[in-house]
């Protein structure tokens, strides 16, 4: 069982370059997320989203955007790279539903990837 | 505005001793906390969780307590072990669970 796989690990932009980090769950999870976490800072969400087709903003939308056409994928994208989106990318998806009782909400993460704009 | 905050960036500990981490929330409808371990290079895994409805949830040698009136909630590791050394961060969310905050995190170290 795979879990959330992201892709790239490692990855440098030039100022004014796009890309798309790509994040893919097979736990057949409904909601999703993208963290980014600065140096000596906690996570901070970019986007979720609730289901396939519906995606809504978190605490640090500016400057990317989102998509959800299937349950599985769930990809980031940069338009315009700037320095300040230097850092380290988490995406995670969770079930509805707790996995066990008193448990509920537990997200569960990819490996993250670096990305430096240069 | 930094709603979750963990104040001490790091703690070092001997093995076998007890390590508790310190977690601060600002806002008051969060109703559900979960603390994440994070190694190098890999993303955070969960931990251990608790309700607003409870003061205190053990699972092995992890316990976190809930203080509703602080503001506050701690996590206690007994005896705590030189593979508990990592990243801990602390998180919570509101009655929907769509939004988590996380805080900064807190690096602990155990020393053999």
């Amino acid at each position: 069982n795979a879990g959330v796989t992201q892709t790239p690990k490692f990855r440098i932009l030039k100022i004014g370059q796009s890309m798309t980090l790509q994040c893919t769950q097979d736990m057949n999870h409904n909601y999703m997320y993208w963290y980014r976490q600065d140096p000596g800072m906690g996570l901070k969400l970019i986007y979720y989203s609730v289901g396939a087709g519906i995606t809504d903003k978190g605490e640090v939308p500016n400057g990317y955007n989102v998509s959800r056409s299937t349950t599985e994928d769930f990809p980031l994208r940069l338009e315009l790279a700037a320095p300040s989106q230097t850092s380290v990318y988490f995406c995670a998806s969770r079930p509805r539903t707790g996995v066990s009782r008193g448990v509920r909400w537990i997200q569960y993460f990819g490996a993250g990837t670096r990305l430096s704009v240069l | 505005d930094q709603q979750v905050k963990q104040n001490s960036p790091s703690l070092s500990v001997q093995e076998g001793r007890i390590s508790i981490l310190n977690c601060d929330y600002t806002n008051s409808m969060f109703d559900y906390f979960l603390w994440y371990k994070k190694y190098p290079a890999e993303g955070p895994t969960f931990l251990i969780s608790i309700s607003s409805i409870k003061d205190k949830n053990e699972d092995g040698r992890f316990t976190v307590f809930l203080n509703k009136s602080a503001k506050h909630l701690s996590l206690h590791i007994v005896p705590s072990q030189p593979g508990d050394s990592a990243v801990y961060f602390c998180a919570a969310s509101a009655n929907t669970g769509n939004q988590f905050y996380f805080g900064t995190g807190t690096s602990l170290t155990v020393i053999p």
